[in-house]
This record gives structure tokens, sequence and C-alpha cells, in this order.
């Protein structure tokens, strides 16, 4: 198994709340990426980043931003929780072909 | 459009038993395609990852096909366990970025019984 961590693992948080999810690897990968997963649907890409103060959004549109000021760091934040922000969230990183992904956090916003 | 289709959605079989699952896939350009098993509340963990030139690789009871003519792979797990419940996600990379473009299946939901 990867050394990519995330946490919280779970999160139950109310609206309008500011949220930092972590993520680190230590692998030393450059590329590190984070993706959201509904039930029963497919990943998709919100954000990621090809090394240290690079950082570009993914593909699915997000009101959370990163920051990669570190190699082996890379949190995501919601500025202001809201319910449509529940979801499970991703972090990975890769290298080659092979992408290495953390446990995941369920977010929950009530 | 560049889509990923996995069949069947959700499949139930016996301990014991092999399974097929399938995954048809419309991405161009072709780069690699790859198995995910992600179990429950857990992140995606690499089972197999092939590139255009290889049209079968084996990791443990897990073995993958790829047809890149016909844009096909399936996933033959043999002698299932119960361990083996879990979602199993195909996803294809493209070859049209520094990216490398990855576009995943909605996955096949296996339930293993005893």
């Amino acid at each position: 198994e990867a050394d990519i961590y995330q946490t919280p693992r779970y999160l139950v948080i109310g609206t309008g709340k500011k949220i930092t999810l972590e993520c680190s690897q230590t692998m030393g990968h450059d590329k590190m990426y984070w993706y959201q997963q509904d039930p029963g649907m497919e990943l998709h890409l919100i954000h990621y980043s090809y090394g240290v103060n690079s950082t570009e959004k993914g593909d699915l549109s997000s009101e959370s931003t990163v920051s990669r000021i570190r190699t082996e760091h890379f949190p995501l934040t919601l500025e202001s929780a809201r319910p449509s922000h529940t979801s499970q969230y991703l972090c990975a990183s890769s290298v080659n072909y092979e992408q290495y992904f953390g446990p995941g956090t369920r977010l929950t916003v009530t | 459009k560049n889509q990923v289709e996995q069949s069947p959605q959700s499949l139930i079989i016996l301990e014991g038993k092999n399974c097929t699952l399938q995954c048809n896939y419309t991405v161009s350009p072709f780069s690699n395609l790859r198995w995910y098993k992600q179990d429950t509340g857990r992140g995606p963990v690499s089972l197999t990852i092939m590139t255009f030139s290889e049209n079968t690789k084996s990791n443990g009871r897990y073995t993958a096909t790829l047809d890149a003519d016909t844009k096909q792979s399936s996933l033959h797990i043999t002698a299932s366990q119960l361990s083996d419940s879990a979602s199993y996600i195909c996803v294809v990379s493209d070859r049209g970025s520094t990216l490398g473009r990855l576009y995943f299946g909605r996955g096949t939901q296996l339930t293993v019984w005893p």
C-alpha cells in the first residue's frame, strides 16, 4: 500500500464553516491530485499539481482551493461549506503511469 | 466524446466461483488502461496497468485483457474470495496532454457471498 495519508477520514460540519482537508505523501512524488467521488459514480478530478507552487483546476468545477508549498503536502480548503459539498474526497499522487490513492475523506455538510 | 463504460453495474457471486467484468472505452488517443479495486470507504488500489502493446496481464487471481482494436478490456477473477467484494474501476489514460488525462468508469460493484 502506498504512503499517502488523508485527514480527517470523516467530517461532519455545519453550513458556512471553513474546512481544510489534509493530504500528505512520503514518496517524493511531484504530481498530486484531488478527486471528488459520489456513491456509485466515477471519480472527478477537481485539482492537480505538478510540483511546488504549481496548482491547476481539474475537469469538475469546484469551489475549493488548493495549495502546494511543500512537495509532500497538498491540502484542499473550502472557505464556506455547503450541503452540495457533501461527498468523498480522494487525494492521489503519481509517478510514471501509476497513481496512488489515499484512503479518502468522507465529508458531510449539514 | 471520451468515455469509459463498465458492465455489469453490480454482480453477486458465490465464494469460489469465477467472474468476468467488462470495460468498453472510446478514449482516443489511447495510452494505457488500468483496473483498480476500491473497498468501501477506501481509496482505489491498482490491480493492473496495460499499455497499447499488451493484451493480457495477471496479478495473482486477477487477469486483465485488452483488445485495443475493439477498445474493450475485461477483468477475470478466479476462485473468488469474500475479500474480493469491492468496486472494480476501469480507468483509461490518453496521450493528449502531459497530465495523461484519466477517464474513469463508474465501476462494477462485486459482492461475494459465502
